[in-house]
């Protein structure tokens, strides 16, 4: 299986902050990543999709970008409804995997 | 409007079994493949399982291969995980989920708590 490794963990920022999560997989998956967010006790939120394409209705201040093994999340200008837990996921080979997720806090 | 509507979770004993399903509506349901993700208290996200819209392939993670079957009626709009062999580490919230595009899943269910213990 190919793992997805998130980093950082954690990650505490302030209102207006831009913040970068990454997510490495151990083998080339091309683009074919997700990012999610979730809060606590709802279903995770489809971010992008296809490594760098925003979902319907996303706030464009969240972007994707990289291909191959290195990619990155990005939130410009934080606002207080950001704070939440982001996954990504690989869909280029079953078993599909999801990366451990990084907690933003608020600083 | 998409919906996923989880049922069937609740407490059994290690050793056990028990059926999940996942009804939906708003979408043309046999056009599209579903998955099973599920969430341990507290920790992240696993992909369970995978079925194609006509249901003749499937795939599951190996943490649940041989013991979980994920299946679907095209008639009823509903999709199935068979949980048997159930485990302490299998409790967790198992979300049904919308395959969208190429692999990543736009419409999610609210989850339903399965939770394996004596």
């Amino acid at each position: 299986d190919i793992q997805m490794t998130q980093s950082p963990s954690t990650l505490s920022a302030s209102v207006g902050d831009r913040v970068t999560i990454t997510c490495r997989a151990n083998q080339s998956i091309r683009s074919w990543l997700a990012w999610y967010q979730q809060k606590p006790g709802k279903a995770p939120k489809l971010l992008i999709f296809d490594a760098s394409s925003l979902e319907s209705g996303v706030p464009s201040r969240f972007s994707g970008s990289g291909s191959g093994t290195e990619f990155t999340l990005t939130i410009n200008s934080l606002q207080p409804d950001d704070f939440a837990t982001y996954y990504c996921q690989q869909y280029s080979s079953y078993s599909y995997t999801f990366g451990q997720g990084t907690k933003l806090e608020i600083k | 409007e998409v919906q996923l509507v989880e049922s069937g979770g609740g407490l059994v004993q290690p050793g056990g079994s028990l059926r999940l399903s996942c009804a939906a509506s708003g979408f043309t349901f046999k056009s599209y493949a579903m998955t099973w993700v599920r969430q341990a208290p507290g920790k992240g996200l696993e992909w369970v399982s995978e079925i194609t819209g006509s249901g003749s392939s499937t795939h599951h993670a190996d943490s649940v291969k041989g013991r979980f079957t994920i299946s679907r009626d095209n008639s009823k709009d509903t999709l199935y995980l068979q949980m048997d062999g159930l485990r302490a580490e299998d409790t967790a919230v198992y979300y049904c989920a919308k395959y969208y595009g190429s692999g990543s899943y736009k419409s999610w269910g609210q989850g339903t708590l399965v939770t394996v213990s004596s």
